[in-house]
């Protein structure tokens, strides 16, 4: 069964940093591009940032310069470091497989982040 | 504000056929396939149509999509009550270098 589970959501003071997982399983995961698409609570999908297959990244105007997206292939694993956190990043953030043509295919359940002093 | 727009809201009653529009630029509709996302309630979205008017294996033929110029639209015909949920259009956008989202619909079966 092709699944995505998310890992690393919690509660951070504003200017902290967290570290988002996600566990890839199903498929092969190198052959994917990948993406963190996030959704505040009663609102809408914004997403965040996506990488290749050979590692180009790509990012939201808003957190480029403030959130890293990585792959560890060998662990099938998709992560997001991110810093500088502001009350407007506090959402669920999904792992999102980029299938080709079908873009966001698989979805995982998501993490929450709160950002909050 | 999303740089797709979508109405807010749609309805219809069972049976019937509704449509739900996405409005983008050329920058990203113009230029660049359109993608439709189910989200029902509690849950994470999933997939539509893909390609413009391509469906996923498992996705009923009463979802249909189309594509004209800067806009797109996605038709469900034969409306059930178990359609009722948001539903989010999304493409690449070249001026911005990345994926972006209509704000969403939301579709009430009354």
């Amino acid at each position: 069964e092709v699944q995505l589970v998310e890992s690393g959501g919690g509660l951070v003071q504003p200017g902290g940093s967290l570290r988002l997982s996600c566990a890839a399983s199903g498929f092969t995961f190198s052959t994917y591009d990948m993406h963190w698409v996030r959704q505040p609570t009663g609102k809408g999908l914004e997403w965040v940032s996506g990488i290749g297959t050979s590692g180009d990244t790509y990012y939201l105007g808003s957190v480029r310069g403030r959130f890293t997206i990585s792959r560890e292939n060998a662990k099938n694993s998709l992560y997001l470091q991110m810093s500088s956190l502001r009350a407007g990043d506090t959402a669920v953030y999904f792992c999102v497989r980029g299938g080709d043509p079908e873009a966001f295919d698989i979805w995982g359940q998501g993490t929450m982040v709160t950002v909050s002093s | 504000q999303s740089v797709l727009t979508q109405p807010p809201s749609a309805s219809g009653t069972p049976g019937q056929r509704v449509t739900i529009s996405c409005s983008g630029s050329s920058s990203s509709i113009g230029s660049h396939y359109v993608y439709w996302y189910q989200q029902l309630p509690g849950t994470a979205p999933k997939l539509l149509i893909y390609s413009n008017n391509q469906r996923p294996s498992g996705v009923p033929d009463r979802f249909s999509g189309s594509k004209s110029g800067t806009s797109a639209s996605l038709a469900i015909s034969g409306l059930r009550s178990e359609d009722e949920a948001y539903f989010y259009c999304a493409a690449w956008d070249d001026s911005l270098s990345g994926w972006v989202f209509g704000g969403g619909t939301k579709l009430t079966v009354l």
